[in-house]
């Protein structure tokens, strides 16, 4: 069966402080990936996706990044945060066939910066 | 790409009461439709889904219809329940286009 990790679930970063947050998938190859951003009561913002290793697609252009350095692991990165950089992070994956399939959520990470 | 526009929230409903979440959407293609939840601190969970124009997608009583005349998949509920409370979210998902959730509609049902 197919399973995605998402850690840590919750951190709190001074502003100025690097960080790093991983998602890995298992039970299948090559899925797309995917980075969201859900801010205090708002909708998910897409962030980042990647339909194979080392290829990213940007969203929105803002102080974070993302690396694909392995076919099921996806890292969200930013070397210095901000306060506005506090929310949820959820990184999700679909079956890379093309196909119309439902997408699979990690918990989640809750992030606050101070 | 893909967008949606979902009824925005929060939406307050008293128990056993009829709920509707409107849900319209543009896609590249012919896409499937999603509807989702998200329970408090949780990531996101598949509630229902159709692939095709008519079907209809029913899960724990949730109930909703492609429509791809009105390009739309507006969610429904008979008879809601406190643990009905959560964030719905509404996705058209077309292949290898990215995957667009709309802003999400929060849910309150009061006993």
């Amino acid at each position: 069966s197919q399973t995605i990790h998402q850690w840590p679930a919750t951190l709190v970063q001074p502003v100025g402080s690097p960080l790093s947050l991983e998602c890995t998938v298992e039970g299948t190859s090559n899925p797309n990936l995917y980075w969201y951003r859900q801010a205090a009561g708002r909708g998910l913002q897409l962030l980042f996706y990647s339909v194979g290793i080392g290829q990213i697609s940007s969203e929105v252009p803002q102080n974070l990044s993302a690396s694909r350095p392995q076919d099921r692991q996806f890292i969200l990165s930013s070397k210095k945060l901000l306060l506005s950089d506090s929310g949820f992070y959820l990184c999700a994956w679909v079956p890379g066939t093309g196909e119309n399939t439902e997408a699979f959520f990690g918990q989640g990470t809750r992030l606050t910066v101070v | 790409g893909n967008s949606v526009t979902q009824m925005e929230g929060p939406v307050t409903l008293s128990e056993e009461a009829f709920l509707t979440i409107n849900c319209t959407y543009t896609a590249t293609g012919y896409p499937s439709l999603f509807w989702y939840v998200q329970y408090p601190g949780e990531g996101l969970q598949l509630l229902l889904k159709a692939t095709k124009a008519d079907d209809k997608g029913s899960n724990k009583g949730f109930e909703a219809t492609y429509r791809k005349e009105t390009t739309s998949f507006h969610l429904e509920k008979g008879s809601v329940q406190v643990s009905d409370s959560a964030v719905y979210f509404c996705a058209p998902f077309s292949g290898n286009t990215p995957l667009v959730f709309g802003k999400g509609t929060r849910l309150s049902v009061i006993a």
